[in-house]
């Protein structure tokens, strides 16, 4: 089986840009959350889709935002890019929408905002 | 809301010696601490978890503890090797509701041949 696997691998945008990314889960797996992780911190929790219906959101602003669609794949969008903005940003899928199942995290996006 | 603290942020050790890392919690609603091995340009991938029910895991040379009237739970690496170099992090959560991991800073360990 392929694992979780992001598109593009990297990404160098401008400033005010907008940027969509995007998150194909493991064959079988319901549940995509995305995560934020700058460099030298842990991941943060974005948002978390399941059945293509948003389950949980984090501390984020509205320019970002996601979808899932019917075959489980998952686009994450930033609007208005800032320089905070420059990031990996890792998709996760699970089978269910339990965190009774493994989370499988997928290679990263690497975005940098100039 | 959540958060994770972890120390240390670095820790280098001998091979063959013993590695440890602590992390604390603070919302007592948390029930299930994953610890992920994220090495350098790769993925974070799950090594081992607990959850709440549970005071202690093993898995070979990984062993994590959970103590929740302290809320800390820690990662113990036995007989370390080279291939055991790479960033450690923490994360809780609760196993209902959304699938939210909050995430510690991360340890980077390094095993010295």
């Amino acid at each position: 089986d392929a694992g979780v696997t992001q598109s593009p691998t990297h990404l160098i945008k401008t400033r005010g840009q907008q940027v969509t990314l995007r998150c194909s889960p493991i064959s079988g797996h319901k549940s995509v959350s995305w995560y934020q992780q700058v460099l030298g911190q842990g991941p943060q929790f974005i948002f978390q889709y399941y059945e293509k219906e948003e389950r949980g959101r984090g501390n984020f602003p509205d320019r970002f935002s996601a979808r899932q669609f019917p075959n489980y794949s998952s686009e994450l969008n930033v609007n208005a890019l800032l320089l905070g903005d420059s990031a990996l940003y890792l998709c996760a899928s699970r089978r269910t929408g339990s965190l009774n199942t493994e989370a499988f995290f997928g290679q990263g996006t690497r975005l940098t905002v100039v | 809301g959540e958060n994770v603290e972890q120390h240390p942020s670095t820790l280098s050790v001998q091979e063959g010696d013993s590695a440890v890392i602590k992390c604390t919690y603070s919302d007592s609603a948390s029930n299930y601490f994953p610890w992920y091995k994220q090495e350098l340009g790769k993925r974070p991938q799950l090594i081992i978890d607990i959850r709440s029910n549970v005071g202690e895991k093993k898995d070979q040379r990984i062993a994590v503890t959970l103590n929740k009237t302290a809320k800390h739970f820690s990662l113990h690496i036995t007989e370390t090797q080279p291939e055991d170099s790479a960033v450690y992090f923490c994360a809780a959560s609760m196993i209902q509701g959304a699938q939210k991991l909050v995430f510690g800073q991360g340890t980077r360990l390094t095993i010295n041949p």
